[in-house]
């Protein structure tokens, strides 16, 4: 069982429409990062928010952080197919000082 | 920005035979790298965190003297695969953060074929 939990683990969806990708867990972190990778490369840090209910945007990427610090979500508003990727939340603990993935949501945008 | 450097990217190696893969921080230090293993269409998992000076921390299950890790500078980790098989076969990347950053960042990986 993994202590985060993204969903969903697969999007299929055309140019312009909206989509969201969660990441949940039962435990607190200090903050969460989402990141993005592709095929080949490392992931490349997106966000990072620490602060319960903190909501960032990034163009069209609205990242929100929910109050009790355990779950995330990411919003992608009219996705292009640059948007194609495999995104990745991540938990940090401070008391551990290491990273926790979540399984990854793999997003397909058709042109 | 910060940036990891990887290398290999890429290796293909015969079964039995040893690999070591570097992990260089370009401009900053970092006491403190980690190496993860990602297998096709899943997620990163931890394998170590690398300390300079000091041991390896390993999570469970992930043998110490299979993956040697060593972090003899600031700016330099290395993972050696010892005696590879093709189980051992998967993307390797690394990572730090940056002292005040807010994330972390990766290396670019390395694709390990064991054959």
């Amino acid at each position: 069982t993994q202590l985060l939990e993204q969903s969903p683990q697969f999007l299929s969806i055309q140019e312009g429409e909206n989509l969201t990708v969660y990441c949940n867990s039962s435990s607190v972190f200090s903050s969460l990062q989402w990141y993005r990778q592709e095929p080949g490369e490392g992931p490349v840090l997106l966000v990072t928010v620490v602060t319960g209910g903190e909501v960032k945007k990034l163009k069209r990427l609205t990242f929100q952080f929910g109050d009790a610090r355990k779950d995330s979500s990411l919003h992608i508003t009219a996705a292009q197919p640059g948007d194609t990727g495999l995104y990745l939340c991540a938990g940090f603990k401070a008391a551990g000082n290491k990273l926790t993935f979540g399984g990854g949501t793999r997003v397909l945008v058709k042109p | 920005g910060a940036v990891v450097s990887q290398h290999p990217s890429r290796v293909i190696c015969k079964s039995g035979t040893s690999v070591k893969i570097e992990c260089r921080s370009l401009d900053f230090q970092a006491t403190t790298m980690f190496w993860y293993r990602q297998f096709p269409k899943q997620s990163l998992m931890l394998m170590a965190t690398s300390n300079e000076g000091s041991k390896a921390t390993y999570e469970q299950g992930v043998e110490k003297d299979k993956f040697l890790i060593n972090h003899a500078s600031l700016t330099l980790s290395t993972l050696t695969v010892t005696s590879a098989h093709p189980e051992d076969s998967s993307f390797y990347i690394c990572s730090a953060k940056p002292q005040g950053a807010r994330g972390y960042t990766f290396g670019s990986g390395t694709r390990l074929t064991v054959v």
